[in-house]
């Protein structure tokens, strides 16, 4: 079965900089790689999608990357504000059907 | 989008008894809904895929006989947790497909005492 892997764990950045969390997923049937926003016991919040048809995708400050040979994604946050500080999630999926998370990682952004 | 309710927002139970928690999707016809558990600080495992009218599909390593899933009509799937213990606290979340992505429910946070 599909498997996602994400680095890092943690990621502290200053308000202003750039961030960028990165996934790698086992599976070349996945064709669907959503990322999601956590904030403590809440669900998760899309952000920002990619299709495997597309290798990148911007959505104003947020913008996702997708290397299909080498089943690699990223996702890249620049002009980090505080309240973007929560726990990012990456997702692998066939056909938009269950989805596969990745193990998750902590931003803080700080003032 | 579609909007996935879940009730109880929050259980707290004794060991031993068993929780039923409902998935229900208020505006979209859903055959098939997925559910979720995310212990604190981890990320969310899919349990199993829940399907109407016909046997949930389990993912390997959760038993079934432990925690029941009846998805009676597109609009509703349960939950039970049987015979919860400690270590099923958890938080339980459930999500549908809609269209292009994943509709999640608000989740449940159970706690067994």
């Amino acid at each position: 079965g599909e498997n996602v892997e994400q680095h890092p764990s943690t990621l502290s950045v200053q308000e202003g900089d750039s961030a960028v969390i990165k996934c790698t997923y086992s599976d070349s049937a996945s064709n669907y790689f959503p990322w999601y926003k956590q904030e403590l016991g809440k669900r998760p919040q899309l952000i920002i999608d990619i299709r495997s048809n597309v290798g990148e995708k911007k959505d104003q400050r947020i913008a996702v990357t997708l290397n299909k040979t080498a089943k690699h994604f990223s996702l890249h946050i620049t002009e980090t504000q505080p309240e973007d500080s929560a726990v990012y999630f990456c997702a692998a999926s066939e056909s938009f059907q269950k989805l596969v998370f990745g193990t998750g990682t902590r931003l803080l952004v700080s003032p | 989008g579609a909007v996935v309710s879940q009730h109880p927002s929050w259980v707290i139970c004794k060991s031993g008894t068993s929780v039923k928690i409902e998935c229900r999707s208020l505006d979209f016809q859903a055959t098939t809904m997925f559910w979720y558990r995310q212990f604190p600080k981890q990320s969310l495992m899919l349990m199993a895929t829940s399907n109407e009218g016909s046997k949930a599909t389990y993912e390997q390593g959760v038993e079934k006989d432990k925690f029941l899933i009846n998805h009676a009509s597109l609009t509703l799937s349960t939950l039970t947790v049987t015979s919860a213990h400690p270590e099923d606290s958890s938080f339980y979340i459930c999500s549908l497909p809609g269209g292009n992505e994943q509709f999640f429910g608000p989740g449940t946070r159970l706690t067994v005492l």
